[in-house]
């Protein structure tokens, strides 16, 4: 069984910095683009960032780049999102999702398996 | 831009449900997913590709469309259907979601 499951959240001051975490099991980690995508409270979706199997290539919504970066530990399963420079408007839910397929050098940026989310909230 | 409509679908539960996706250029493959999440939980695939469902979705689920207008329709709505629904293009790097459609008890 597929599992993510997010930490790292928190309450911070706006310009502050946050590194998320998310654990993956229940399939060969390295295989699966993964990405981040976060939810406004009581908005919509919006897809933030994005990385390939191997950890090569990445991609950025234009309202995060520069400012945050994804990577990904394959001998940890652990994908991260290192959040710099933060605003008030990045207060969410951060998810991790997984492909729903094979994606080792490419990213779909179909989202087969989510975890439960971590909230992070930007405000002074 | 994906635009969904309409925002809120009031209907009763055995009723049909179609739900509207539009996006302002071309979808490319029909790369249009369609996902359902209810409050308090990560959202979940129904359907990939426009039309196709995801494992353990029911039959009652079924996507539609080409290009630009995509729909999703429940046949007969379920209790356990009421939620939001939101499509998401995944035929470009710049992945997009709509606004979403809640469908809620009438």
């Amino acid at each position: 069984e597929v599992q993510l499951s997010e930490s790292g959240g928190g309450l911070l001051q706006p310009g502050g910095s946050l590194r998320l975490s998310c654990a993956a099991s229940g399939f060969t980690f390295s295989s699966y683009a993964m990405s981040w995508v976060r939810q406004a409270p009581g908005k919509g979706l919006e897809w933030v960032s994005a990385i390939a199997g191997r950890g090569g290539p990445t991609f950025y919504a234009d309202s995060v780049k520069g400012r945050f970066t994804i990577s990904r530990d394959n001998s940890k399963n652990t994908l991260f999102l290192q959040m710099n420079s933060l605003r008030a408007e990045d207060t969410a839910i951060y998810y991790c999702a997984k492909d729903l397929g094979v994606t080792i050098v490419e990213v779909t940026g179909l989202f087969g398996d989510w975890g439960q989310g971590t909230l992070v909230t930007v405000s002074s | 831009v994906l635009t969904q409509s309409p925002g809120t679908l009031s209907l009763s539960p055995g009723e049909r449900a179609t739900l509207s996706c539009r996006a302002s250029q071309s979808i490319r493959n029909s790369y249009l997913g369609w996902y359902q999440q209810k409050p308090g939980q990560a959202p979940r695939l129904l359907i990939y590709r426009a039309s196709n469902r995801a494992t353990g979705i029911p039959d009652r689920f079924s996507g539609s469309g080409s290009g630009t207008d995509f729909t999703l329709t429940i046949t007969r709505l379920e209790p356990e259907d009421f939620a939001v629904y939101f499509c998401q293009q995944y035929g470009n790097s710049a992945l997009t979601f709509g606004g979403g459609t809640k469908v809620e008890i009438k």
